[in-house]
């Protein structure tokens, strides 16, 4: 069965101060790894997509990594509208046309000013 | 493009009633999944559909929830008895084969 966990659960972080959220993951394979941001009373919205180990991906302040047991979210220099939940989630390489993601719980991220 | 549709948006209700969820997904997109997500956790697959045809529902309690798309577009997901324990999002999304899920903004069920 595959499993995500994501710690820590909450981060309070202040305008500028960067950190890290970490994804640990087994899977039978794994197509993809997902990250994710929702924030209060709406939809996960994509962030990004890595397929394999080594991979890195930027968008403004975020970066994403991955291995080959987790993925990091490296956050430079937050700003208060980065406040939300990340979520991060896998798909494996089941074949055929199950493209199911499996999530973890999420890290609460705020960021005061 | 416009996104993932879903209504209502909020529902209230009491237990052993039944409720019905609706989801337009994104114009092409032919896998449409349906998510419940319990407060303070990440959303959990219930169904996967292809086109028309289910894929998983490995996680499905075909007791009490069922769901449909007919003609490969909209769906519709359905409990019925509902219980306490069914509180909870219930989030649509679609996509182009094993490409990014896109997310609507889900239905907020309460079941008092």
């Amino acid at each position: 069965e595959d499993q995500v966990t994501q710690s820590p659960e909450a981060l309070r972080l202040q305008e500028g101060e960067s950190s890290s959220l970490n994804c640990s993951y087994t899977v039978s394979g794994l197509r993809g790894l997902f990250w994710y941001r929702q924030d209060p009373g709406k939809g996960p919205e994509f962030l990004f997509t890595l397929y394999s180990a080594g991979e890195e991906k930027e968008k403004e302040r975020l970066k994403a990594t991955l291995t080959k047991k987790e993925s990091f979210l490296h956050i430079t220099a937050p700003k208060p509208e980065d406040s939300a939940t990340y979520l991060c989630a896998v798909q494996p390489n089941s074949g055929g046309s199950n493209y199911k993601l499996t999530f973890g719980k999420g890290t609460l991220l705020t960021v005061n000013p | 493009e416009a996104g993932v549709a879903q209504s209502p948006r909020y529902k209230i209700i009491e237990k052993r009633q039944s409720v019905a969820f609706w989801c337009n997904p994104i114009s092409g997109h032919a896998t449409l999944y349906w998510y419940q997500q319990i407060l303070g956790q990440g959303p959990k697959l219930l169904i996967q559909f292809q086109n028309n045809g289910v894929v998983d529902d490995s996680q499905l309690p075909k007791d009490r929830f069922s769901a449909e798309r007919l003609k490969g577009v909209d769906s519709t997901l359905k409990i019925q008895p509902a219980k306490l324990e069914d509180s909870a999002v219930y989030l649509c999304a679609s996509s182009f084969g094993p490409s990014p899920l896109h997310f609507g903004n889900g239905t907020r069920l309460t079941v008092t």
